[in-house]
């Protein structure tokens, strides 16, 4: 049992690229949600998913783009990077029971 | 508005002495839980402790307890026995109680805490 995996752990991207990350779940939760970390600022909500085919905005929703096909999986897509969104990108599942568990964050530079 | 604050960014303790965290919450939701989860230098998430809100006794696990007042709208972490490898990032969270959020969590801003020998 993995757990919350996420990949890649480490991205360098150069702004106005493009890119995908992954966050897979094996513990068939229904719920996965999409945080970014800055300094000083706590987790922020970027985009969640209460079920396959079903997503919704948090509250950093801008420059982010989400899909989720299946129960496992719930990639985040950066469609234009730009150095606002460097950061350590943190995917979550849960069920409707309380706790969250917490991929191991994917730290990303934008240059 | 800020739905979580903790006021302390940093503090300091002595291993062995107990330590208490705070976090005020504001939400107008009957049904809500609150959690606190520790950030080690690693940088993953690590759950301690959740408090629901229709809970009446304060949540304990191990040397991590929650003092729930809800009346006051704060969810204290107590720490007892602080151990060096206490010394972390600590973040209280709320998750209020609509299924179309996701169940998504409002993080506050964290308290840095160093144990020290």
């Amino acid at each position: 049992n993995a757990g919350v995996t996420q990949t890649p752990k480490f991205q360098v991207l150069k702004t106005g690229q493009s890119m995908t990350l992954q966050c897979a779940q094996d513990m068939n939760h229904e719920y996965m949600s999409w945080y970014r970390q800055d300094p000083g600022m706590g987790l922020r909500l970027i985009h969640y998913s209460v079920g396959a085919g079903i997503t919704d905005q948090g509250e950093v929703p801008n420059g982010y783009n989400v899909s989720r096909s299946t129960t496992e999986d719930f990639p985040l897509r950066l469609l234009s990077a730009a150095p606002s969104q460097t950061s350590v990108y943190f995917c979550a599942s849960s069920t409707l029971s309380y706790e969250q568990y917490f991929g191991p964050g994917t730290r990303l530079t934008v240059t | 508005a800020q739905k979580i604050t903790q006021t302390q960014p940093g503090m300091f303790v002595q291993e062995k002495e107990a330590v208490t965290l705070d976090c005020t919450y504001d939400t107008s939701d009957q049904s809500y839980g609150l959690f606190w989860y520790k950030q080690p230098s690693s940088g993953e998430m690590i759950f301690l402790i959740y408090q629901g809100s229709y809970d009446e006794q304060n949540a304990t696990e191990g040397r991590y307890s929650l003092n729930f007042q809800k009346a006051r709208k704060s969810a204290n972490l107590v720490i007892s026995a602080s151990q060096l490898g206490d010394s972390a990032m600590y973040f209280c969270a709320m998750r209020e109680g609509q299924r179309n959020s996701g169940y998504a969590l409002n993080f506050g801003k964290g308290t840095s805490l160093l144990v020290t020998p």
